[in-house]
């Protein structure tokens, strides 16, 4: 079955510097991944997708995301966070011939002044 | 326009009444969903309907029902709410195939008391 694995459900990361997500997925098949970002009590937006070609997604908001197959990951970045980047960001799979989108635990990120 | 619309946004209520959250796309997708996303931010998948058909039923208990009057509406009844099924509740909609992501709505925060 698949399923995505997140590192870390908390990182904090100080303005201006790199952000790092980690997000690691198991599937049988080839898989398409997402990355969602929630600020608090809004709904779920879509950051960045991989469905198949380049494996370096780039994103809304500066974010990026690089497949690697042979490391079964999805690892979220951004260059450089700003104040603004503080939310929950999930990362998401979804199979061939399924019809639901499987969610990770998702890690709030931090950013420190 | 909003793109997938819930109604209420709040919803507090006692233990052992029903309640009923409505959902609402304008995207012509033929699939909707409803997640439920727990006080720890963990997104769970409750339903999926495509095209007014239940495709998943992911163990939910029988006193959540979900109708799917048209393509574009998926609401969700609870009978004899309880304490344990306070949470935020996301419905959502994508198109039928495995390479697009779902869109959400802004949730609906149950509160059982």
């Amino acid at each position: 079955a698949q399923s995505v694995t997140q590192l870390g459900s908390h990182v904090s990361v100080s303005e201006g510097a790199l952000v790092l997500l980690r997000c690691n997925y198991s599937s049988s098949v080839p898989p398409y991944l997402f990355w969602y970002v929630q600020y608090p009590n809004q709904g779920l937006q879509l950051l960045l997708k991989y469905t198949t070609g380049a494996t370096l997604v780039k994103g809304i908001n500066g974010f990026e995301a690089e497949f690697k197959k042979s490391e079964t990951s999805f690892h979220l970045t951004k260059p450089s966070a700003h104040m603004s980047d503080a939310a929950e960001y999930f990362c998401a799979v979804r199979v061939a011939r399924d019809d639901k989108i499987i969610f990770g635990k998702g890690t709030r990120l931090h950013i420190l002044p | 326009d909003t793109a997938v619309s819930q109604t209420p946004k709040y919803l507090v209520t006692q233990m052992g009444n029903d309640k009923s959250i409505k959902c609402e796309q304008n995207l012509g997708h033929d699939t909707m969903y409803w997640y439920k996303q727990d006080s720890k931010k963990f997104l769970k998948i409750m339903f999926s309907y495509n095209n007014k058909e239940l495709i998943i039923n992911e163990t939910v208990p029988n006193r959540f029902s979900p109708k799917s009057p048209d393509k574009a509406h998926l609401n969700l009844h609870i009978n004899s709410l309880e304490l344990g099924d306070s949470a935020v509740y996301f419905c959502a909609s994508s198109l039928p195939t495995e390479n697009t992501e779902a869109f959400f709505g802004q949730g609906t925060r149950l509160t059982v008391v």
